[in-house]
């Protein structure tokens, strides 16, 4: 089946440096991707939604220069957190929509600690 | 008020035993539905969809009542593997709205 694949699965950045999470599609073309982040014990909650091509369209609340998204091509979207503060350490998941169907696929996650 | 609604429990549950959860939804227009799991420190994986007919997937099944906003997951013969937090996740114009998810711990 479809696969979504995310990495670095964990990453411990020091404060104040930038950190750059994939989201690849691995057997589909992805039109759209959407970034999530979840704190412990807290619902998924979405940052931006990226369509292939173009901006991203991020939710309110969620700082554009901040979290940096780039969906250059049908299979790969970046998310790219800057100036990493510890209050930016989560869990970041990214999920893709096919061409086809209304079917989402989640990646595996990443786990970012700032320190 | 929430857009999508959840008790978080946690529900501790005896193996075997049958467990329900219910999820409240605001928006009337929404159009599909959903009940994901996400095990500790992982990604959501889809349990299943959820149909205004209803549907059972082996011992899960899901309803919707769409006149009363909301929808439920029914557990039969619980496991022990079916710990797990519970997302009832709603569909409104291609977004995903999530719930906060109910924590469900199944005891032996």
């Amino acid at each position: 089946g479809a696969v979504v694949s995310q990495h670095p699965s964990r990453v411990i950045c020091k404060s104040g440096t930038s950190v750059k999470i994939e989201c690849r599609s691995l057997d589909f073309q992805a039109t759209t991707m959407f970034w999530y982040r979840q704190f412990p014990k807290q619902s998924l909650m979405l940052m931006a939604t990226s369509n292939e091509g173009s901006k991203a369209t991020y939710e309110q609340g969620v700082e554009k220069d901040k979290f940096l998204i780039n969906h250059a091509s049908l299979t790969l979207s970046t998310l790219t957190v800057t100036s990493a503060h510890p209050e930016d350490s989560s869990f970041y998941i990214c999920s893709a929509r096919g061409t086809a169907g209304n079917t989402i696929y989640f990646g595996e996650g990443s786990w970012l600690t700032v320190v | 008020r929430k857009e999508v609604e959840q008790d978080p429990g946690p529900f501790n549950v005896p193996e075997g035993a049958t467990v329900a959860f219910n999820c409240t939804y605001s928006n009337s227009a929404s159009q599909s539905f959903f009940w994901y799991r996400q095990d500790c420190r992982k990604e959501p994986k889809l349990l299943m969809s959820v149909y205004s007919s209803g549907n059972e997937d082996g011992r899960f099944t899901a309803q919707l009542n769409r006149a009363s906003q909301y929808i439920s997951l029914l557990i039969r013969d619980s496991k022990l593997s079916d710990s797990a937090t519970y997302l009832c996740v709603v569909e409104n114009d291609y977004q995903l709205i999530w719930g906060a998810g109910t924590k469900l711990i199944i005891k032996p």
